[in-house]
């Protein structure tokens, strides 16, 4: 298992400005993956982000709204940008752990965001 | 292209009561991977089981049972003596391992489960 952190855990934001989502997991793990939950709604995968290379984002999803950073092996960052009320949403962490099929996909608390 | 479906959207059962929520998923992967998580009020998601494709025993964990059968694409899972604690959204969720679908989880819309007093 893996034990997963976020910070914050919530934020009231005005609209046209940036937030910085961290999240921090316990362990080393090579895929980590941002999604975003709308109110009432399923979750959604943002991007997938591998330590050293580039972010891959979803269809829908662009970095200039949603930079991601992912400097180690147990860290991730993602900003969401320039945000509307339309951004408000809950915004999960989420790491893959173990291989092939033994693979797990644990998630974190969720930051809950919204954009006034 | 995968999909999974949880047709129901809410159900609402008195405690002690047995529940089955119902997943039916689609994908051309012949291996792959499915999912059931619980998200309680607080907004976590925590993981319930992962089930391989290729592995269709059923299995039970307490009070809890998944019923996969591949001839139907089905996932289906079973509360037995539902408790006021087990309500929450329950999510099924999909993965294939062929190449442009590897590690990505497809959600169904969740269940929303209220077990009254």
């Amino acid at each position: 298992s893996a034990v997963i952190s976020q910070k914050p855990s919530r934020d009231i934001c005005q609209r046209g400005t940036s937030l910085t989502i961290q999240c921090q997991v316990d362990s080393q793990v090579t895929m980590m993956f941002w999604y975003r939950q709308q109110p009432g709604q399923s979750l959604t995968l943002i991007a997938t982000a591998n330590q050293g290379s580039e972010a891959t984002y979803e269809s829908g999803f662009v970095i200039d709204k949603f930079p991601i950073s992912r400097p180690n092996l147990t860290f991730s960052t993602l900003t969401v940008s320039n945000m509307s009320p339309e951004d408000s949403s809950i915004y999960l962490c989420s790491v893959e752990t173990g291989a092939g099929f033994r693979s797990e996909q644990y998630f974190g608390p969720g930051t809950r965001l919204t954009v006034t | 292209a995968q999909k999974v479906t949880q047709a129901q959207t809410e159900i609402s059962v008195v405690e002690k009561e047995d529940v089955t929520l119902d997943c039916v998923y689609e994908t051309r992967d012949t291996t792959y991977y499915l999912f059931w998580y619980k998200q309680p009020p607080s907004g976590e998601l925590v993981f319930l089981i992962r089930r391989n494709s290729f592995d269709e025993q059923n299995e039970i964990s307490g009070r809890y049972s998944w019923n996969f059968q591949k001839s139907t694409s089905s996932f289906n899972f079973t509360i037995t003596a539902s408790q006021v604690v087990d309500s929450a959204v329950y999510f099924c969720a999909l993965r294939g391992i062929s190449s442009g679908s590897a590690r990505q989880l497809t959600f169904g819309s969740g269940t929303q489960l209220t077990v009254l007093p």
